[in-house]
């Protein structure tokens, strides 16, 4: 059974640099197929689709954040990471990893968790 | 970005009650719309994708029709695991969006 597996800081200063990583089991991030997903979701709000990133490094970022998101691979570990800069409350969340089978009829058909990030001095 | 709106946000219903919740998105998007259910404080759960297909395990309880720009997610008999959150997103065109989500509620 695949699954993934947020893990990071809970807590993060303004202005500092967000960081998760997503372990990924039962799976091979190498086998292509799928792209490795982040998303986050506002304390009692909707979700919000942040990037994704392929086996090949290659990534997509959505605009709204595109300026200070950085996605990457790292397939010795079988795992993916974000880093979001520049920290604000408004980045307080739930962030979560998801994989995306890379076929458009598809939904994202596993999800980690979810961690809490708050952004606060 | 396309835009999804769901309707109605929230909702009150009984067990065995047929429910349904719609989800239009601002240009077509043609079969390319996906259904999840979230439970508070667990992750959202895959139920349908390409608007009517329905994953592997989730009960048969659960439909979706619709394409274009139109959808429909409705669950024919309301069973007490079914109170939660649902929310549709594209896949047709990145960046995927979702919609703001309706409740169910006893």
């Amino acid at each position: 059974q695949v699954q993934l597996q947020e893990s990071g800081p809970g807590l993060v200063k303004p202005s500092q640099t967000l960081s998760l990583t997503c372990n990924v089991s039962g799976a091979s991030i190498t086998s292509g197929g799928y792209y490795w997903s982040w998303f986050r979701q506002l304390p009692g709000k909707g979700l919000e689709f942040i990037g994704y990133v392929y086996f090949t490094g290659s990534t997509y970022y959505n605009p709204s954040l595109k300026s200070r998101v950085t996605m990457s691979v790292d397939t010795s570990k079988n795992q993916f990471s974000l880093k979001l800069t520049s920290a604000t409350a408004a980045d307080t969340a739930v962030y979560y990893c998801a994989r995306y089978p890379r076929i458009i009829s598809s939904g994202l058909d596993f999800w980690g968790q979810g961690t809490l990030v708050a952004v606060s001095s | 970005d396309i835009q999804m709106t769901q309707s109605p946000s929230s909702l009150s219903a009984s067990v065995g009650d047929r429910v349904t919740i719609t989800c239009r998105a601002s240009q077509s998007i043609s079969i390319y719309l996906n259904w999840y259910q979230q439970k508070p404080g667990t992750a959202p759960k895959l139920l349908i994708s390409a608007a009517s297909s329905l994953q592997s395990g989730v009960p048969s309880r659960f439909s979706g029709s619709g394409s274009g720009t139109d959808f429909t997610l409705t669950i024919s008999s309301l069973q007490p695991e079914d109170f939660a959150t649902y929310f549709c997103q594209q896949s047709y065109s990145t960046p995927w969006t979702f919609g703001q989500g309706t409740k169910v509620e006893i």
